[in-house]
């Protein structure tokens, strides 16, 4: 079945750097989804993706889908506490509306 | 703004006994999902549902995992017996049956623990 695998698993940064993570499908995707879950709560939808080569800003978040619609990419500009979390990618795996979730990136910002 | 309501949001049990979870979604949302998170792990389909029809549970321990949606609105998704390994998240989230619009509405979820 279809696997989605995102790098790096976990990301400690300074406040104020940069942090990008990375999701790979094993199959081509007709769209994917950016998810963020806190610490303790529940997952939160940040954006979707449909087109090849398609690049959405959100404030300081880029979000990224490659050309060939396997992989995509969140990058963060200088991070904030608030960033601290964990970051998932999800796209559809077959019958109707069914997504796949990402292993996730855990985001640990040091202040 | 409308949220997804889940309860109970804490729950312990022991093992062979019976749980329950119950799930409302978003007023108008034609599409309900459960969902298994484990501590660490993205989260597992359980079972999808499509107004009150069953699209899909192929991932649904259906020996001991049982979920409804009798009216089409909120469900239920029952345990038994609980087994140490159910131990988990589980999520409820919903979705808004509209074209190219893939977006998920998680509810806070039931974490159970299972003694």
């Amino acid at each position: 079945g279809q696997q989605v695998m995102q790098i790096p698993q976990y990301q400690h940064v300074q406040e104020g750097e940069d942090f990008t993570t990375y999701c790979n499908s094993s199959t081509t995707l007709s769209n994917i989804q950016w998810y963020k879950q806190r610490p303790g709560g529940h997952p939160v939808f940040l954006i979707q993706l449909v087109k090849s080569g398609e690049v959405k800003k959100q404030k300081r978040l880029t979000f990224q889908f490659g050309e060939a619609k396997k992989n995509s990419s969140l990058h963060i500009t200088a991070t904030q506490t608030t960033d601290v979390g964990t970051y998932f990618c999800a796209g559809p795996s077959g019958g109707y509306q069914k997504v796949t979730f990402g292993t996730g990136t855990k985001l640990q910002v040091i202040p | 703004e409308a949220e997804v309501a889940q309860s109970p949001r804490y729950k312990i049990t022991e093992k062979s006994q019976a749980v329950a979870f119950w799930c409302d979604p978003i007023s108008g949302h034609a599409t309900l999902y459960w969902y298994r998170q484990i501590l660490g792990q993205g989260p597992e389909l359980l079972v999808q549902f499509q107004d009150e029809s069953v699209v899909d549970d192929s991932q649904l321990p259906k020996d001991r995992f049982s979920a409804e949606r009798l009216k089409g609105v909120d469900s239920t998704l029952k345990i038994q017996p609980a087994e140490l390994g159910d131990s988990a998240m589980y999520l409820c989230a919903s979705r808004l049956d509209r074209a190219y619009s893939y977006e998920q509405y998680f509810g806070p979820g039931t974490r159970l623990t299972v003694t």
